[in-house]
């Protein structure tokens, strides 16, 4: 079936560095999605993209759709305390979204 | 606007038990699904349904039942629960067809002891 595979697992990094992030795939897909997950919460979607090439920015929050559409980057400038959590990628194929399994973000005092 | 309301927040099961998962949403969703979560594994989808009277199987659906009789809601049911089903589940929905992007509920976190 379809995969995602998202890297880093894990990132630990000072506050005001930037982040980034992705996701690789073996299929394509019609829809990149990232989403983030506060600890007890469900994920919250961020920022979506709908066409290969597609760059979109939400705030400090940038993310592109792969222009061969098996591959999305997010990143994330200045990084600020409240941007700890975990981040996921998901891929919208024909009838179903499937997720990677995340990135977790560690910010440093 | 609720959005999507998961019930109970939490849960403890002994093997064996049956029980359901509830999840309602006010947006009118044609597509409503549940996924768990574990530790390393991400958001696998057990089912989802894509109006009223249609359901279908996700990655890992099995020991888990499903049935959409209104558009509002999608309960999940636990046949027979094991711990192997100790997780954190999530009910989401989306406009479109096929989903467009989710509106996740709060969760449930199940425990079977």
């Amino acid at each position: 079936g379809q995969q995602l595979n998202q890297s880093p697992q894990s990132m630990f990094i000072q506050e005001g560095e930037d982040v980034s992030m992705n996701c690789t795939s073996s299929s394509i897909f019609n829809t990149w999605l990232w989403y983030k997950q506060d600890p007890g919460e469900g994920p919250v979607l961020l920022i979506a993209l709908y066409k290969a090439g597609e760059l979109t920015s939400n705030g400090r929050l940038t993310a592109q759709f792969g222009i061969t559409r098996k591959d999305s980057f997010l990143n994330i400038s200045a990084s600020i305390p409240s941007d700890v959590g975990i981040y996921f990628c998901a891929g919208r194929g024909d009838d179903k979204i499937i997720f990677g399994k995340g990135t977790r973000l560690h910010i440093l005092p | 606007n609720a959005g999507v309301t998961q019930t109970p927040k939490f849960q403890v099961l002994k093997t064996g038990q049956s029980m359901t998962l509830q999840c309602a949403q006010d947006m009118n969703h044609e597509y409503m699904s549940w996924y768990r979560q574990d530790p390393g594994m991400g958001l696998r989808l057990i089912h989802y349904s894509v109006g009223a009277g249609i359901t279908d199987q996700g990655e890992v659906p099995n020991g888990y039942n499903v049935s959409r009789s209104t558009t509002e809601d999608f309960p999940l049911r636990l046949l027979s629960a094991a711990p192997s089903q100790t997780s954190v589940y999530f009910c989401a929905s989306s406009y479109g067809i096929p989903p467009v992007g989710y509106t996740f509920g709060s969760g449930t976190r199940l425990t079977v002891v």
